[in-house]
């Protein structure tokens, strides 16, 4: 019963390809993001999606493209790989404004999948 | 630059010794928020405190929240050797939408 998943967990690819990592999650959650973690364990946020409209995009190269299908799933598609790609991708999902549920800490906690590292050679 | 700073980088205890971390932010929050991450895995929420509280407790965590200096600390007390992970400090910016910034991380270990 995972609440936040990610595929592939890993993925090992040549410079100048294209590919794609899923998000998945079955929290009924409104709020999903990508963030990156690189080698010394800073992460830090990439996008973040409401509703499958985008709220958050932060400074991130044009190659990467994320999307939503719907409010459970964000991917995130990576054009021409490079060497400085390679990281910790992690999804992560969050309630979120507009519910009906309760406003506290469990409105604001992520919950976050368990990674995808992906090794660009 | 980032968020947040933490200290110490890395700590070693023994078992049934207590742990502090600390945590520096730079602008005004929502909230600050407690993360731990096994390694290989994911982070997993601890424990979130508001930026009108100064302190929290959660079972053995114990979070202080000092607006002023903009600082907290994390004291993980009776550590086992379950407790060996990375923890960050996130901070939930007065933006609208939330967006947590996160620490440089604690790596903790604790020996048996």
């Amino acid at each position: 019963d995972t609440a936040v998943s990610q595929t592939p967990k890993y993925l090992v690819t040549q410079m100048g390809n294209d590919k794609s990592i899923k998000c998945e999650q079955n929290l009924g959650h409104d709020t999903m993001y990508w963030y990156k973690q690189d080698s010394k364990k800073f992460l830090k946020i990439m996008f973040s999606y409401n509703n499958k409209e985008l709220i958050i995009n932060e400074t991130v190269p044009n190659r990467f493209s994320p999307k939503s299908p719907d409010k459970a799933h964000l991917n995130l598609h990576i054009n021409s790989l490079e060497l400085g790609d390679s990281a910790v991708y992690f999804c992560a999902s969050r309630l979120g404004p507009g519910t009906a549920h309760q406003v506290g800490p469990y409105q604001e906690t992520q919950y976050f999948g368990p990674g995808t590292r992906l090794l660009v050679l | 630059s980032q968020q947040g700073e933490e200290d110490p980088q890395a700590l070693s205890i023994q078992e049934g010794e207590n742990a502090t971390m600390n945590c520096s932010y730079k602008t005004s929050i929502n909230n600050l928020q407690w993360y731990r991450q096994n390694s290989g895995r994911g982070l997993v929420h601890l424990i979130l405190i508001r930026s009108n509280e100064r302190e929290k407790h959660s079972g053995r965590l114990r979070v202080t929240l000092d607006t002023s200096k903009k600082s907290s600390s994390l004291l993980i007390t009776a550590s086992r050797a379950a407790d060996t992970a990375s923890y960050f400090c996130a901070t939930d910016l007065n933006t609208g939408f939330q967006k947590l910034v996160f620490g440089t991380g604690t790596r903790l270990l604790v020996s048996p």
